[in-house]
């Protein structure tokens, strides 16, 4: 079992849909919970930074984390063409930084 | 403010040979982490540097060294390249280390070993 689990998609929406991106992970020890987005022959972004258990909003993208279910989640509400993208999960404990392998988002006109 | 920064952009080098990699980090980020990121894959930690002092390796062979300078830029160096070694390199800095301090990528060079 891979320490941070992501579904690679693809994923395909129309614009204006919401989006659901999900990760699950199995150590318990995370303390820092994070979303990169990834375009294509660019280095991943820092989108949304939390930690603890809780939800943290940023304009359009709302990051929930649960640690009793060791469960990740980034929405994306109104999505557009331009967030189509890769979207990584990342976790961390101390310098123990550990990426999901990214879920590739389409949203389509 | 400028990035991260990396380069070369790109490269493409043959099994055996060695290559370098070079970072400059966002203006007052004293922290370089280097990334390997595969195809289809999420970044593979490969090393932490902070004031000069690696903090932190991944499971990698020691074919790959870095250095990290006093102006805090940073270098990537791998050894009797593999094919395997064909990926993006990714540079990350932060203002310190620990998981409270995020990481901040530059574009990456994409190394090519034929």
């Amino acid at each position: 079992q891979k320490e941070v689990e992501q579904d690679p998609g693809p994923l395909s929406v129309p614009e204006g849909a919401i989006v659901s991106l999900n990760c699950t992970y199995s150590n318990s020890a995370f303390q820092y919970f994070m979303w990169y987005r990834q375009y294509s022959r660019k280095g991943p972004e820092l989108l949304m930074y939390t930690y603890s258990s809780g939800n943290k909003e940023d304009g359009r993208f709302t990051a929930q984390v649960d640690k009793s279910s060791k469960y990740i989640s980034l929405f994306i509400r109104d999505s557009q063409p331009s967030d189509s993208a890769t979207y990584l999960c990342a976790m961390s404990v101390n310098n123990d930084m550990r990426f999901g392998a990214g879920t590739r988002l389409t949203v389509k006109p | 403010d400028a990035g991260v920064t990396q380069s070369p952009t790109h490269l493409i080098k043959t099994r055996g040979q060695q290559v370098t990699l070079r970072c400059s980090p966002i203006s007052g980020h004293k922290s370089v982490s280097w990334y390997q990121q595969v195809l289809g894959q999420g970044p593979q930690f490969i090393f932490q540097y902070y004031e000069k002092e690696e903090r932190g390796r991944g499971n990698f062979p020691d074919r790959f060294s870095a250095r990290q300078f006093p102006n805090y830029s940073s270098e990537l160096n791998v050894n009797a390249l593999l094919l395997g070694d064909s990926a993006l390199y990714l540079c990350a800095s932060s203002l310190a280390t620990g998981g409270y301090s995020p990481l901040h990528f530059g574009n990456g060079t994409r190394l090519t070993v034929t």
